[in-house]
């Protein structure tokens, strides 16, 4: 498995502001990827985050409102900018680890937007 | 589009008794499928895998069975332990060029009685 921590744990944001969410691991990885868990719903895939170079998104995100940082092999973040309530939810970073390269979870952030 | 179903939103069962969640996908290209474990607050912790050439994986008390000729996917427990509340979700991946892509269904949670 992995040790994944994330920073925040948890905040309460103001519409209109942006949060940035760290994502730290306890080894080199290539490839670090970003959650979103909406209220009573599933995880959704935001992007994939692959050092050195931009990240990749899924359909429906978008660079401009999700920025991703990965600056080195360890970390990442992500930024949720000019919030609002439609973006509360949980952010989770994974990372793949093993043969198989299962993916593991970080503990994830919890965010409201007012 | 839903790729990955699990059609019980919840399920109780029994101290000591068998746990099956079950799952069904539509994409015949996932090539590996999991099963995660949620607590609240937490992050999803993985539980167990089986690659799409197999038809069963054991490990402890969680077995998972595949079924690929009707896209079927079922996680057992036994003996089912108070501890094992939680949501389960069952997810599928495919590869995506240099990463595999995970999709995740919307989970069922599972409430084991003592």
């Amino acid at each position: 498995s992995a040790v994944i921590s994330q920073k925040p744990s948890r905040d309460i944001c103001q519409r209109g502001t942006s949060l940035t969410i760290q994502c730290q691991v306890d080894s080199q990885v290539t490839m670090m990827f970003w959650y979103r868990q909406q209220p009573g719903q599933s995880l959704t895939l935001i992007a994939t985050a692959n050092q050195g170079s931009e990240a990749t998104y899924e359909s429906g995100f978008v660079i401009d409102k999700f920025p991703i940082s990965r600056p080195n092999l360890t970390f990442s973040t992500l930024t949720v900018s000019n919030m609002s309530p439609e973006d509360s939810s949980i952010y989770l970073c994974s990372v793949e680890r093993g043969a198989q390269e299962t993916q593991y979870f970080g503990p994830g952030t919890r965010l409201l937007v007012l | 589009d839903q790729q990955v179903k699990q059609n019980s939103p919840s399920l109780s069962v029994q101290e000591g008794r068998i746990s099956i969640l079950n799952c069904d996908y539509t994409n015949s290209m996932f090539d590996y499928f999991l099963w995660y474990k949620k607590y609240p607050a937490e992050g999803p912790t993985f539980l167990i895998s089986i690659s799409s050439i197999k038809d069963k994986n054991e490990d402890g008390r969680f077995t998972v069975f595949l079924n690929k000729s009707a896209k079927h996917l079922s996680l057992h427990i036994v003996p089912s332990q108070p501890g094992d509340s939680a949501v389960y979700f069952c997810a599928a991946s495919v590869w995506k060029t240099s990463y595999d892509k995970v999709i995740f269904g919307p989970g069922t949670s599972l409430s084991v009685i003592p």
